[in-house]
């Protein structure tokens, strides 16, 4: 039982560099979630969404897009990397019961330069 | 205020000995808890949801205190293997349902 995947597990772009990160999950779980998590500030909700079709925007997403054009899938794009956005990523995925817990994937480790 | 707050430690703990963890919550409507466990550069699992009656998980003991908002961790018969951080996770449901709230993590180092 794969669970969450994340693809890829680690990424060095320019300033100025787009590149999409791919989150898929096999549990059929309806919600799905990006987190971002720096040093010293925890996991942050960049964008979320509760169905195929559907997203959401978190705590912080300037400078990210997303789609979940199938339910297993969800991506985050990044049109023009910037420093700031050098992080660990961390999707997550729930089902739609009450008090589910999250599910999350191993993270993609991305450095901007 | 924070809304979940951890003790960041480190707890320095010999092995075999328990150590406990505390986790408060602000929103007093918050509906879920969790425990979760993360090791250095790995993402964060599950290590078990808290129930309002308290739950048990071999080792691990989680409690939960409305009253006073917070929720507990007790690990007993500590092993090296238990060395972590360990993060509070608090969900507060209802019209908020996607909205989970992190604790910094209280990391535990435990010795031979």
């Amino acid at each position: 039982n794969a669970g969450v995947t994340q693809t890829p597990k680690f990424r060095v772009l320019k300033t100025g560099q787009s590149m999409t990160l791919l989150c898929a999950q096999d549990m059929n779980h309806e919600y799905m979630y990006w987190y971002r998590q720096d040093p010293g500030m925890g996991l942050r909700l960049i964008h979320y969404s509760v169905g195929e079709g559907t997203t959401a925007k978190g705590e912080v997403p300037d400078g990210y897009n997303v789609s979940r054009l199938k339910k297993q899938n969800f991506l985050l794009g990044l049109e023009s990397a910037a420093p700031s956005q050098t992080s660990v990523y961390f999707c997550a995925s729930r089902s739609d019961s009450r008090n589910s817990p999250l599910h999350f994937g191993n993270g993609t480790r991305l450095t901007v330069t | 205020r924070k809304e979940v707050e951890q003790d960041p430690g480190p707890f320095n703990v010999p092995e075999g000995a328990t150590v406990a963890f505390n986790c408060t919550y602000s929103n007093s409507a918050s509906q879920s808890f969790f425990w979760y466990r993360q090791d250095c550069r790995k993402e964060p699992k599950l290590l078990m949801s808290v129930y309002s009656s308290g739950n048990e998980d071999g080792r691990f003991t989680a409690q939960l205190n409305r009253a006073s908002q917070y929720i507990s961790l007790l690990i007993r018969d500590s092993k090296l293997s238990d060395s972590a951080t360990y993060l509070c996770v608090v969900n507060r449901g209802g019209y908020n349902f996607n909205k989970f709230y992190f604790g910094s993590g209280t990391k535990l180092n435990v010795k031979p």
